[in-house]
């Protein structure tokens, strides 16, 4: 069966670059969800979308943005990284229905120098 | 308030022998779905139990059992016969209905299994 696609699974930036990680959610999954795991951490909601709108937000950074696509597809854009931002991202998909039940993806793992 | 404990940080044990990780939650709903993840040293999220507010039956799957106790908000997972290959951290989860009305997961800080051989 599909999974949730994330690419890239690496990324290495610098201090004040910008990223952008993106998430394809489990085919006719509409609702996507980000999280953020920094190192020794559990995972922390960040933000989530349905249909294109914004249904949930989190302890996100106002750096960060993220948006949903027409394909369902989402996208989460950090800019002016910190060394702080080094995490793992995970995205996970659901149906809007049964949004208790969440589908991870294997996670982008960013890196910040 | 929403909240997961997993009071065990880490825990060693010698392989074979049975080890049982604590999950305590706190919610204030009356349907909720609780879960439990490993992950391994290369940091993916596999799912390996949900359990919903209304199904308070224990389960086993293979060497896996959970025990689910609402009167106390504990959703214990017990290894038994621990191999090497089981050595991970562990996280236990709720799914949280929010005012927005979407879930989230609410994970504990995890417990991290070392088996030794």
């Amino acid at each position: 069966a599909a999974g949730v696609i994330q690419s890239p699974r690496h990324l290495i930036k610098e201090k004040r670059e910008t990223a952008t990680l993106k998430c394809y959610p489990i085919p006719r999954h509409d609702t996507v969800y980000w999280y953020q795991q920094g190192p020794g951490q559990d995972p922390q909601f960040l933000i989530s979308f349905y249909e294109k709108m914004q249904s949930d937000k989190g302890s996100i950074p106002d750096r960060f943005s993220a948006q949903q696509f027409s394909d369902y597809h989402s996208e989460l854009n950090m800019s002016s990284l910190e060394l702080g931002d080094s995490a793992l991202y995970f995205c996970a998909s659901s149906f809007r229905d049964r949004a208790y039940e969440q589908y991870f993806g294997p996670g982008t793992r960013l890196t910040v120098t | 308030a929403q909240k997961v404990t997993q009071a065990q940080t880490e825990i060693s044990v010698v392989e074979k022998e049975d080890v049982t990780l604590d999950c305590v939650y706190e919610t204030r709903d009356t349907t909720y779905y609780l879960f439990w993840y490993k992950q391994p040293p290369s940091g993916e999220l596999v799912f390996l139990i949900r359990r919903n507010s209304f199904d308070e039956q224990n389960e086993i799957s293979g060497r896996y059992s959970w025990n689910f106790q609402k009167s106390t908000s504990s959703f214990n997972f017990t290894i038994t016969a621990s191999q090497v290959v089981d050595s991970a951290v562990y996280f236990c989860a709720l799914s949280a209905f929010s005012t927005s009305g979407t879930y989230k997961y609410i994970f504990g800080t995890g417990t991290r299994l070392k088996v030794l051989a």
